[in-house]
């Protein structure tokens, strides 16, 4: 089995830029897609970003995502931050026989 | 538009069996995985397990022992049964239709929340 370890919490300003890290402990992050979901209290989770760097429609173009085979890890990164992005973010991976999510970062936008 | 309505007890005494129903409607249940996912009051997610329409499955080896996901094609349905419950298993429970290619998890029942409590 493998983990993917995300900071507990991230904060920053309106109108800035945010990178959320989620890191695989074993295995490769760049042999498995790479998901990213946005939760807001009382809703259920919601996809932002898939395939490592897709958005689905209606998701605004400042939400991206990426790998970094060097750091085995993946990031999300959210710019021109807007008050409506503060929620918890979790990532999601997998291998042949497991499905994983991180543990979710907290963002505030303040 | 596809659209997960689930079901099921939501207070349980320890040692009991929870059993939860997710309905899928708008789309067919060919074609694709479907998962159960829980997260515990104020944490994070945890995928217990998944179905595919021919009944192939997989779970959460932390769970394993103690889960069955099975399907219900003539009724578009899939069901989790959790037995032996503690305290521990708590939590808002989701049915998700999974991507089979990329394990994107993109629609998502409304969650009911299970109480293990004597």
């Amino acid at each position: 089995n493998f983990m993917l370890t995300q900071p507990h919490s991230v904060s920053e300003s309106p109108g800035k830029t945010v990178t959320i890290s989620c890191t695989r402990s074993r295995g490769s992050i760049a042999n498995n897609y790479v998901q990213w979901y946005q939760q807001r209290p009382g809703s259920p989770p919601t996809i932002v970003i898939y395939e490592d760097n897709q958005r689905p429609s209606g998701v605004p173009d400042r939400f991206s995502g990426s790998i970094d085979s060097s750091s085995n890890s993946a990031s999300l990164t959210i710019s021109g931050l807007k008050t409506e992005d503060e929620a918890d973010y979790y990532c999601q991976s997998y291998d042949s026989s497991n499905v994983v999510f991180g543990g979710g970062t907290k963002l505030t936008v303040l | 538009q596809v659209r997960l309505q689930q079901w099921g007890a939501g207070l349980l005494k320890p040692s009991e069996t929870l059993s939860l129903t997710c309905g899928v409607y708008g789309g067919s249940i060919s074609g694709f995985y479907w998962s159960w996912v829980r997260q515990p009051p104020d944490k994070g997610l945890e995928w217990i397990g998944e179905i595919n329409h021919s009944g192939d499955t997989g779970y959460n080896p932390s769970l394993r022992s103690r889960v069955t996901i099975s399907v219900d094609t003539s009724n578009n349905q899939f069901l989790l049964s959790l037995t032996s419950v503690t305290a521990a298993d708590t939590a808002l429970y989701y049915c998700v239709r999974v991507v089979t290619v990329s394990k994107k998890f993109d629609y998502w029942g409304q969650g009911t929340q299970v109480t293990v409590s004597s």
